[in-house]
C-alpha cells in the first residue's frame, strides 16, 4: 500500500492561514485528494492534484510535489466552521482505490 | 444531482443478526467500496467491486460479505454481526475523479 502520513491534531486561530502536511509513498503514485469530514458525517471533496504546484480553490488551497512525495493543504481566513478532519489520500495508477491517512483534526478558536 | 446513497442512517442491533446495509449510486461508476471508521484508526477499506459481479477484500474484511449483481447498488451484509463491528460505515463510489461518499450508517451490536 501507500502509507500516509498526516499529523493527528492542530489547532490555530480564527481568522489566521494553517497549512497540513501530508507524506506518502511514490511508488505507483497517480494522484492526490484532499477531503474535509466533520465529525459523524461523510467526507467532502475539496481539491485533487496529478501535478507538481499549487491549486488554489476560494480560501483552500492545495500543493503537490511528486518527487518528494508531499503535500499539503492550505486554509486561509480561518473561520470556527473549519473546525473538522481533513483527511489525506492517494490514488495509484493501477486502479480506483484511494489510500487515506487517518485525519488531521483540526480545532479552529476564537 | 449525483449522489451515493446508504440506508439506515442508523442501526442498533443484537449480536449474531444478520443485517445488511444498502447503498446505490446513480453516477453510473464502474468502482464502488465499503469502508469503516473508528476513532484513531481513519478510514479503513471492507471490500471494494471493480464492476459487476466482481469484488475483493480490502483491509478489514472479516465478518462481512458483498455483493454487485447490478452496477449501481452494493450492499454490505454482517452475517452474524459482533460487538467490534460498532462502527461507521460509509459506502463509496469512484469513476475517474473525486470518490464520492454515502451519509454513512452508524452500527451498533450490543
Amino acid at each position: 500500500g501507500q502509507n500516509i502520513d498526516q499529523p493527528t491534531e492542530m489547532t490555530a486561530t480564527e481568522g489566521a492561514i494553517v497549512q497540513i502536511n501530508c507524506t506518502y509513498q511514490t511508488s505507483g503514485f497517480n494522484g492526490l485528494f484532499w477531503y474535509q469530514q466533520h465529525a459523524g458525517e461523510a467526507p467532502t471533496f475539496l481539491s485533487y492534484n496529478v501535478l507538481d504546484g499549487l491549486e488554489e480553490k476560494g480560501r483552500f488551497s492545495s500543493f503537490l510535489s511528486r518527487s518528494k512525495g508531499y503535500s499539503y493543504l492550505l486554509l486561509k481566513e480561518l473561520q470556527m466552521k473549519d473546525s473538522a478532519s481533513y483527511l489525506c489520500a492517494s490514488s495509484s495508477n493501477s486502479g480506483y482505490a484511494l489510500n487515506f491517512g487517518k485525519g488531521t483534526s483540526l480545532l479552529v478558536t476564537p | 444531482e449525483a449522489q451515493v446513497t446508504q440506508n439506515p442512517r442508523y442501526l442498533i442491533t443484537v449480536t449474531g443478526k444478520k443485517l445488511t446495509v444498502t447503498c446505490s449510486q446513480n453516477m453510473n461508476h464502474e468502482y464502488m467500496s465499503w469502508y469503516r471508521q473508528d476513532p484513531g484508526l481513519g478510514l479503513r477499506q471492507i471490500y471494494y467491486s471493480m464492476n459487476v459481479e466482481v469484488t475483493d477484500k480490502g483491509d478489514v474484511p472479516e465478518g462481512y460479505k458483498v455483493s454487485r449483481k447490478e452496477k449501481r447498488n452494493f450492499p454490505l451484509i454482517l452475517e452474524s454481526p459482533s460487538p467490534n463491528q460498532t462502527s461507521l460505515y460509509f459506502c463509496a463510489s469512484r469513476g475517474g475523479g473525486e470518490a464520492f461518499f454515502g451519509q454513512g450508517t452508524r452500527l451498533t451490536v450490543v
